[in-house]
């Protein structure tokens, strides 16, 4: 159990386009599912939280106009990243933490992304 | 200084062996602990989590939390090629923001 899928697995676009990003939880309701990002050889960083129905929270110095987090159903979350330019290249990764659950995340299998 | 700290290796060992990885942080406030294992171009996939001090094994697997040394140890019995992965140690004060360290990169040889 506990399964977390994203999709697209990978994308490339063109500047100035905007990429939708989706990440569902699979077999449980999540709540809270977080959106993080990685640099290659570096560890994880949190982008922002976002709670079932609510606002997202973005981590200072993230900017909420340009990574759209939508969170419309306990199962679905989305990141949107408006547009792209090529320094936006990143693996983009989610986590949901399950409703009810203690406080352990779980991740999906990145998305990444590729601006050209 | 980061607030988690981790040697990120490479740890080379061969199969059977007990590896050892460790982190130290800063920040008192962190009472939920977690361990990922990361392979190449994946996302993380949760090992153990643990609260406050103590121990907690599962399987291969066991982990430690020393509060008062503000230091945790994942350590893996009997080692197999396919751990051979990059292992992050995560923490958080809420249960919410994961702060994780730089990751270690474990190398397992038959």
């Amino acid at each position: 159990g506990a399964v977390v899928s994203q999709h697209p697995s990978w994308v490339i676009c063109k500047s100035g386009t905007s990429v939708k990003i989706e990440c569902r939880s699979l077999d449980f309701q999540a709540t809270t599912m977080f959106w993080y990002r990685q640099f290659p050889k570096q560890s994880l960083m949190l982008m922002a939280t976002s709670n079932e129905g609510s606002k997202a929270t973005y981590e200072q110095g993230v900017e909420k106009d340009k990574f759209l987090i939508n969170h419309a159903s306990l199962t679905l979350s989305t990141l949107t990243v408006t547009s792209a330019h090529p320094e936006d290249s990143s693996f983009y990764i989610c986590s949901a933490r399950r409703t009810g659950g203690f406080y352990e995340q779980y991740f999906g299998p990145g998305t990444r992304l590729t601006v050209t | 200084q980061k607030e988690v700290e981790q040697d990120p290796g490479p740890l080379s060992v061969p199969e059977g062996a007990i590896v050892s990885l460790n982190c130290t942080y800063s920040n008192s406030a962190f009472q939920y602990f977690m361990w990922y294992r990361q392979y190449s171009r994946k996302g993380p996939e949760l090992l153990m989590y643990t609260y406050s001090s103590g121990n907690k094994e599962d399987g291969r697997f066991t982990a430690q939390v020393d509060k008062s040394s503000k230091y945790i140890s994942l350590f893996i019995r009997d080692s197999q090629p396919s751990d051979s992965a990059t292992y992050l140690c995560a923490m958080s004060s809420d249960g919410n923001k994961l702060v994780f360290g730089a990751g270690t990169i474990l190398r397992v040889k038959s």
